[in-house]
């Protein structure tokens, strides 16, 4: 009974890879975020996706494409990763005017 | 100068203190604030939302809020072990799906037994 989940839990890849992290909300939500915290916890806003449609769209370079098959799904791809790119990323949903709720996070490590 | 200001701390009092957490902001157009408990390793949870000025309180938790101070706390009371986590406050201009969210760093907190 998950409400959103994220996979993998833990990703280690070489510098230059591609590699995609899912997200998946059970709540009915129709609003769903990626987010990035970095080693200082500082957690920032990446994208923002209402029904399907992209609505936020923070500076991020064009590496980072999100995806959002339908309305419980928000994937994002990484493209040439960089040592830069190591951090949590967290997945989050909310529904209109509501709190959002987060996933348990992505660690990602780019060696 | 970042949007949202919090003390990374690290805090640490005993079991049973008064804690007291706070962020400063420059924005003065963020009506919602909230504060979020990360524990280690896992995802930001939602413990207190606030809209406009003023106090909320839940158990233990009181959050404060004052607009024109651009100054919001949160207050825990009788602290306990498992208090121990990093607290998030974070604020937006508008609802969840038309104004995005701006964090704090986040204040970790220890409480000892």
């Amino acid at each position: 009974d998950t409400a959103v989940s994220q996979t993998p839990k833990y990703l280690v890849t070489q510098m230059g890879n591609d590699k995609s992290i899912k997200c998946e909300q059970n709540l009915g939500h129709d609003t769903m975020y990626w987010y990035k915290q970095d080693s200082k916890k500082f957690l920032k806003i990446m994208f923002s996706y209402n029904n399907k449609e992209l609505i936020i769209n923070e500076t991020v370079p064009n590496r980072f494409s999100p995806k959002s098959p339908d309305k419980a799904h928000l994937n994002l791809h990484i493209n040439s990763l960089e040592l830069g790119d190591s951090a949590v990323y967290f997945c989050a949903s909310s529904q209109a005017g509501g709190t959002e709720y987060f996933g348990p996070g992505t660690r990602l490590t780019v060696l | 100068q970042k949007e949202v200001e919090q003390d990374p701390g690290p805090l640490s009092v005993p079991e049973g203190a008064i804690v007291s957490l706070n962020c400063t902001y420059s924005n003065s157009a963020f009506q919602y604030f909230m504060w979020y408990r990360q524990y280690s390793r896992k995802g930001p949870e939602l413990l207190m939302y606030t809209y406009s000025s003023g106090n909320k309180e839940d158990g233990r938790f009181t959050a404060q809020v004052d607009k024109s101070s651009k100054y919001i706390s949160l207050f825990i009371r009788d602290s306990q072990p498992s208090d121990s986590a990093t607290y998030l406050c974070a604020m937006s201009e508008g609802s969840s799906n038309t104004g995005k969210l701006i964090f704090g760093q986040g204040t970790t907190l220890q409480v000892k037994p």
